[in-house]
């Protein structure tokens, strides 16, 4: 079975560009998150979308970063613009979970943003 | 609302040793409990999931996990630690929902293991 992708693995902009981060989840997974995560914390929850709707981005900066999901399958995420505390590992996960318990998460590898 | 603390930031230990990863949750319903690793530069990876059959939960590399209803708690433990146990442990409570299960992660916890 073929894992959460996410691209670019890397990335280091100045302040004030824009970015973008795209994930291609599990194939059949209706919910997929994004989750920042800063150094040495645990993630926080950006956005989740079941299918392409959106359930919950009551953590999202919306004055900066925006998330869509297309055809409730792929989703990119954009920062713009990006500050200096935007420097994380943005992860990407999929889950089965539509109201099923002990259902997990699967997590991509992450796309490790610089902002210098 | 759900939270969840896990009470050390870093653990350091012998290798050979056993291994205790505390984590305590707070949740309004039933919870499902999660621990997941993360080695450097991976993404994050499933140890083990509270499944209600059982409250001993047994997981991936030798790794097993208690629910206590009573002490609101589900700690990690590894009797022995290897070298390869090196990274980093997350505990998550997850709320069930129709809409699409919320995940809540705790702080972590960093394990450092020395030969």
């Amino acid at each position: 079975e073929a894992g959460v992708a996410q691209s670019p693995r890397y990335k280091i902009i100045e302040k004030r560009q824009s970015v973008a981060f795209w994930c291609n989840p599990i194939s059949g997974h209706a919910t997929l998150y994004w989750y920042q995560q800063i150094l040495g914390q645990g993630p926080k929850l950006l956005i989740q979308f079941q299918n392409n709707g959106v359930v919950d981005d009551s953590q999202l900066p919306k004055d900066r970063f925006s998330a869509e999901r297309l055809k409730g399958v792929d989703s990119t995420l954009k920062i713009q613009p990006a500050k200096l505390e935007d420097s994380a590992v943005y992860l990407c996960a999929s889950s089965e979970g539509q109201g099923i318990s002990y259902t997990e998460a699967f997590f991509g590898q992450g796309t490790r943003l610089t902002v210098v | 609302a759900q939270s969840v603390t896990q009470l050390d930031s870093h653990v350091s230990v012998s290798e050979g040793t056993p291994v205790l990863l505390r984590c305590n949750y707070s949740s309004s319903y039933s919870p499902s409990l999660f621990w997941y690793v993360q080695h450097p530069n991976k993404g994050l990876q499933l140890l083990l999931k509270y499944t209600s059959a059982a409250t001993l939960v047994k997981g991936i590399n030798g790794f097993e996990a208690e629910f206590k209803k009573s002490e609101t708690s589900f700690h990690l433990t590894k009797p022995s630690a290897h070298m390869s146990d090196a990274a980093e442990y997350f505990c998550v409570v997850t709320l069930i929902k129709a809409a699409g299960n919320k995940l809540t992660f705790g702080g972590g916890t960093r394990v450092l293991v020395k030969p």
